[in-house]
């Protein structure tokens, strides 16, 4: 079956731009992650999903950053008045939502602000 | 804060050597811990998820061990070939109540296997 998928899969973008990132999880699965990653560094949380609501968005950076998930599948994370320093790979990862279950990531958005 | 490091942070072997990846974690309340893959440009491939009531977990060339009372775990890749060229990535899930089950990594290790 198909699995987590992330577009674009890269976006370059002016600073100050608004940009989106979509997230199509594993179909069925109820819990959804937003990770960044940096150059040279793992992942860090930046918001969870369980359902359509965001049970814990504590890894948002500040209030440039939003997301959401409004039937419960797809989401979106939204990025107001980009700087460079939001340059990152956006990763996506669903699982079950079972306390055990793995986490499964999509290959990611590589965003890069000039 | 669970803080997860990872060593080395580069690792060159000749293909075929037996090798040892390891990861320390700060807080030993965690519920499970996870190795994964990642390829360059790609997303993470979950490798093996050890649950804390584990010692280790197996599968194919890979084991994984865990002891959490230390805050350590190893993955030990056998006979290592070209193709498991990668970053080898630790994360762990903490412990805590609720359902939100994110994941605390490390910066991970980049393995290079030469022919």
């Amino acid at each position: 079956g198909a699995g987590v998928s992330q577009t674009p899969s890269n976006k370059v973008t002016e600073k100050g731009k608004y940009v989106e990132l979509r997230c199509d999880p594993i179909s069925g699965h109820t819990a959804l992650y937003w990770y960044r990653q940096s150059l040279g560094q793992g992942p860090e949380f930046l918001i969870y999903f369980q359902g359509t609501g965001a049970a814990d968005d504590s890894g948002l950076p500040n209030d440039r950053f939003f997301a959401v998930r409004p039937e419960g599948s797809v989401s979106t994370l939204k990025i107001q008045r980009t700087e460079r320093g939001d340059s990152a790979v956006y990763l996506c990862a669903s699982s079950p939502g079972r306390r055990n279950s793995p986490l499964h990531f999509g290959n990611g958005t590589r965003l890069t602000v000039t | 804060k669970q803080e997860v490091t990872q060593i080395p942070a580069a690792l060159s072997v000749p293909e075929g050597e037996n090798l040892v990846l390891n990861c320390s974690f700060t807080d030993s309340a965690i519920y499970n811990l996870q190795w994964f893959r990642q390829d360059p440009g790609k997303g993470l491939t979950s490798l093996l998820l050890i649950q804390s009531s584990q010692r280790e977990q197996t599968s194919g060339r890979l084991n994984a061990s865990l002891d959490k009372s230390s805050g350590r775990s190893t993955l030990y890749i056998a006979a290592s070939q070209p193709g498991d060229s990668a970053t080898y990535l630790c994360a762990v899930r903490r412990e805590s109540g609720g359902s939100n089950y994110k994941l605390t990594f490390g910066k991970g290790t980049l393995l290079t296997v030469n022919p």
